[in-house]
């Protein structure tokens, strides 16, 4: 397969800790982008990195990507219950026609 | 308000029948896309367009077709070909193809009956 994977599948927390989600892929990279996904819904964008970028930050977001290891990490601070959601990475990957989506990492913050 | 707007929210359809879903943006991109996702998966790609009048087959094109006549527009058919349709139909658009961040609608849910 093309798509990155999340790791892991479900992640459950309580309200105040952090949260991190990881995604691996298995070819070169322009850029990288998480997406959040509240059940029933769409998507919107989180965050977007690109191949030459190590680390990215947006208010309590921090995503990592390592191209060497073919993986990036998605860190949310101080996790809220309104973060519960399904968090998805997507890879834009050279020479394809196409943004490769992960199978998601659902989120469940307990208040 | 700038956006992307699907349309509808929940779609029924009989054995046999063509469906098509609605998919508008006022946000002036060149870039549109469909994907399906099916529970547990990620979004599997069904077409995209770079520009009017131009489209390009996805992963899972098969039973699926398009039209790009407009700038704001891109409709996806689901046709009686489409052996498997029951699934949630994300449209979305991109200022530039990949490169850029993808805006999404809020989707389409299509039972078949």
């Amino acid at each position: 397969s093309q798509q990155g994977e999340e790791d892991p599948q479900a992640l459950s927390i309580q309200e105040g800790e952090n949260a991190t989600m990881n995604c691996s892929y298995k070819t070169s990279i322009n850029n990288l982008q998480w997406y959040r996904q509240n059940s029933g819904r769409g998507l919107v964008h989180l965050i977007l990195i690109r191949s030459n970028e190590r680390e990215k930050h947006s208010g309590r977001l921090r995503v990592t990507l390592d191209t060497s290891k073919k993986s990036s990490s998605l860190l949310i601070t101080a996790s809220r219950a309104a973060d519960t959601a399904s968090y998805f990475c997507a890879t834009s990957q050279t020479g394809a026609n196409n943004l490769f989506f992960g199978t998601g990492t659902r989120l469940t913050v307990i208040p | 308000d700038g956006g992307i707007t699907q349309s509808p929210k929940y779609l029924f359809r009989k054995e046999g029948q063509n469906v098509t879903l609605s998919c508008e943006q006022n946000l002036n991109h060149d870039a549109m896309y469909w994907y399906r996702q099916d529970p547990g998966q990620g979004l599997r790609l069904i077409y995209y367009s770079q520009i009017v009048n131009d489209f390009q087959k996805g992963d899972i094109a098969e039973g699926y077709s398009v039209s790009r006549e407009k700038k704001e527009s891109f409709p996806l058919t689901v046709t009686s070909a489409q052996k498997n349709p029951t699934a949630f139909y994300l449209c979305a658009s991109s200022l530039e193809r990949y490169n850029t961040e993808a805006f999404f609608g809020q989707g389409t849910r299509l039972t078949v009956v």
